[in-house]
């Protein structure tokens, strides 16, 4: 099956400090995804990608599409507690949009 | 609105029981999904229905049914409970919009054990 590769699985920082997480595939893709599972809680959507080379911002995040279509990444800067969670990158199956394919997650640990 | 809602919120349950996860969502929403959740495993598709009526598998159906009778409701049905179903389980919506994707939205999640 489709698989992506996220990198790193797991992060331990400093509130304040900048982070950056990125997703890679072997395949190409027409929407990548970046959603946070809070501890306890289902996933919710951060930011979604439509275009190779697109930039999109949400406050402290900015993610990117990759100009090869095969990956993608995202970054929070000025990191505070409560960014602790999983981050996942999902991409849709091609040939449909209704279907996500998720990365295995980066797991955010913030000390304050 | 309460969006997706889940119930029970944890279950224990012995190998080779039966059990029924429950989902509703009060969006209207077209489309709903299952996913299970292993540790440090992301989330795998198990089932979805793009309809009332309408169901597809996903890439781990094996062991799962489902039903789809109406558009708020989308249960998750284990037959014969096995230690590999120990997981955490979501259920999703999303809508169509006619774009290249469909935002889904997420219940809070059941967490299953089978012992």
């Amino acid at each position: 099956g489709q698989q992506l590769n996220q990198s790193p699985q797991s992060m331990f920082i400093q509130e304040g400090e900048d982070v950056s997480m990125n997703c890679t595939s072997s395949s190409i893709f027409n929407t990548w995804l970046w959603y946070k599972q809070d501890p306890g809680e289902g996933p919710v959507l951060l930011i979604a990608l439509y275009k190779a080379g697109e930039l999109t911002s949400n406050g402290r995040l900015t993610a990117q599409f990759g100009i090869t279509r095969k990956d993608s990444f995202l970054n929070i800067s000025a990191s505070i507690p409560s960014d602790v969670g999983i981050y996942f990158c999902a991409v849709g199956f091609q040939g449909g949009s209704e279907k996500l394919v998720f990365g295995k997650g980066m797991k955010l640990t913030v000390n304050p | 609105n309460a969006g997706v809602t889940q119930t029970p919120k944890f279950r224990i349950l012995k190998i080779g029981q039966s059990m029924t996860l429950q989902c509703t969502q009060d969006m209207n929403h077209n489309y709903m999904y299952w996913y299970r959740q292993d540790p440090g495993m992301g989330l795998k598709l198990i089932y979805y229905s793009v309809g009332a009526g309408i169901t597809d598998k996903g890439e781990v159906p094996n062991g799962y049914n489902v039903s789809r009778s109406t558009t708020e409701d989308f249960p998750l049905r284990l037959e014969l409970a096995a230690p590999s179903q120990t997981s955490v389980y979501f259920c999703a919506s999303s809508y169509p919009t006619g774009g290249p994707y469909n935002e889904q939205f997420f219940g809070p999640g059941t967490r299953l054990t089978v012992l």
